[in-house]
């Protein structure tokens, strides 16, 4: 079983729609939970890290941990064709070396 | 705001020759990584350091090293290039939560 589980896709949705996108993970010791933007041909893009467990907003964003479920959750609303990426999760422990990544989700936003 | 930098953007070597793909970051972090994706993969994870003079294997690190003399810098080193180099090359520091790359190194083996 890998450390961190996250469906590739593809999703595709319509412009505007909410975006939901998750990852299921193994290893209670996690304490930072990322998540990536990667476009095509550049490199991954830091979009927002929680710590813990709860929700952080930024803008359009909603990142969402649940540490009793080992689940965590992004949101994305009134989605945008601009939105079109791969999304990965990552995370690591708190005094852990190695960031531990999802294989990413490729959304397209159809306009 | 520079972050981490890498350089070349693009390099193409033949069979048997060696390289060094540079990567300097500037946010003082003590955590620095080297990865390799390959097309429509995820991220492989190839060193890593946590702090100067430090450093340890990852998933693939066969056929590469990497030096840490420095906080910034942490140089990968290709010897006896092969074609199952062809990837990607991105170089990360973290702190915390926050990890950040750089733009990525693209690499051809011929």
């Amino acid at each position: 079983q890998k450390e961190v589980e996250q469906d590739p896709g593809p999703l595709s949705v319509p412009e505007g729609a909410i975006v939901s996108l998750n990852c299921t993970y193994s290893n209670s010791a996690f304490q930072y939970f990322m998540w990536y933007r990667q476009y095509s041909r550049k490199g991954p893009e830091l979009l927002m890290y929680t710590y813990s467990s709860g929700n952080k907003e930024d803008g359009r964003f909603t990142a969402q941990v649940d540490k009793s479920s080992k689940y965590i959750s992004l949101f994305i609303r009134d989605s945008q064709p601009s939105d079109s990426a791969t999304y990965l999760c990552a995370m690591c422990g708190t005094g852990g070396f190695k960031t531990i990544f999802g294989a990413g989700t490729r959304l397209f936003v159809k306009a | 705001n520079a972050g981490v930098t890498q350089t070349p953007k693009f390099r193409i070597l033949k069979i048997g020759q060696s390289m060094t793909l540079q990567c300097t970051q500037d946010m003082n972090h003590n955590y620095m990584y080297w990865y390799r994706q390959d097309p429509g993969m995820g991220l492989k994870l190839i060193y890593y350091s946590v702090g100067a003079g430090i450093t340890d294997k990852g998933e693939v690190p066969n056929g590469y090293n990497v030096s840490r003399s420095t906080t910034e810098d942490f140089p990968l080193r290709l010897e006896l290039a092969a074609p199952s180099q062809t990837s990607v090359y991105f170089c990360a520091s973290r702190a915390g939560g926050e990890q950040y790359f750089g733009p990525g190194t693209r690499l051809t083996v011929t």
